[in-house]
């Protein structure tokens, strides 16, 4: 069963530095989103992604976050200069198109932010 | 905006007792419902979903009905094993205010079976 992939699975990282965090979604796949879950809180929507435009995004997505899918299959959020709050656990997903209601989730990238 | 709310845990509970974790919602549209489970140190998996009025979501073991007029989703257990020891989302997915469907989740529950 094709699925979401995300590498790394764990980054770590200095405060200030720039990461990428990159999601391969499924194959056919239009619609691409990244959500973030602070460790022990609940999971909180950032972005979400289609046709190369970001059609949506939260109050947590400020100038410090970016998105691209640069080739034909991954999809990246670069966090320009990371600070101690951005450690969290982060979630790609996607789905087929706009009114399939269900996200098909990756299994995270944790991100430790030192 | 749309928002989940769930109990409180942790729940702890020892094995083959019944499990209820409440969820209930608010949402400007005509939202699909879910259960997602997380276990330690790993993503998220979809437990089951309902996508209208009445339908019952279900899935090893587990079951949720979309209830419509009281705004819930309710998920339940016949019997836990320590296996479903983990931590439970409810969450709804809804169109954005971009047009798109996003995902809003509750704050999780965790669920501890002891033997």
């Amino acid at each position: 069963e094709p699925e979401v992939t995300q590498t790394p699975s764990h980054q770590v990282t200095q405060m200030g530095q720039e990461v990428i965090l990159r999601c391969v979604p499924i194959s056919n796949h239009l619609y691409f989103y990244w959500y973030r879950q602070i460790l022990g809180q609940k999971v909180e929507f950032l972005v979400s992604f289609y046709n190369n435009e970001i059609s949506e995004k939260s109050e947590i997505f400020d100038d410090q976050f970016s998105v691209e899918r640069p080739d034909g299959s991954n999809f990246t959020l670069k966090i320009r200069s990371t600070k101690l709050e951005d450690s969290a656990m982060y979630f790609c997903a996607s789905n087929p198109r706009q009114t399939y209601n269900e996200q098909f989730f990756g299994p995270g990238t944790r991100l430790t932010v030192l | 905006g749309d928002s989940v709310t769930q109990m409180e845990g942790p729940v702890t509970l020892s094995e083959e007792a019944f499990l209820t974790i409440n969820c209930t919602y608010t949402a400007t549209g005509y939202p699909s419902l879910f259960w997602y489970v997380q276990y330690p140190g790993e993503g998220l998996q979809l437990l089951l979903k309902a996508t209208k009025a009445d339908d019952k979501g279900s899935n090893k073991g587990f079951e949720a009905t979309y209830r419509k007029e009281t705004t819930s989703f309710h998920l339940e257990k016949g019997s836990v094993q320590v296996s479903d020891s983990a931590v439970y989302f409810c969450a709804l997915s809804d169109r954005g205010s971009g047009g798109y469907q996003k995902v809003t989740f509750g704050t999780g529950t965790k669920l501890q079976v002891i033997p």
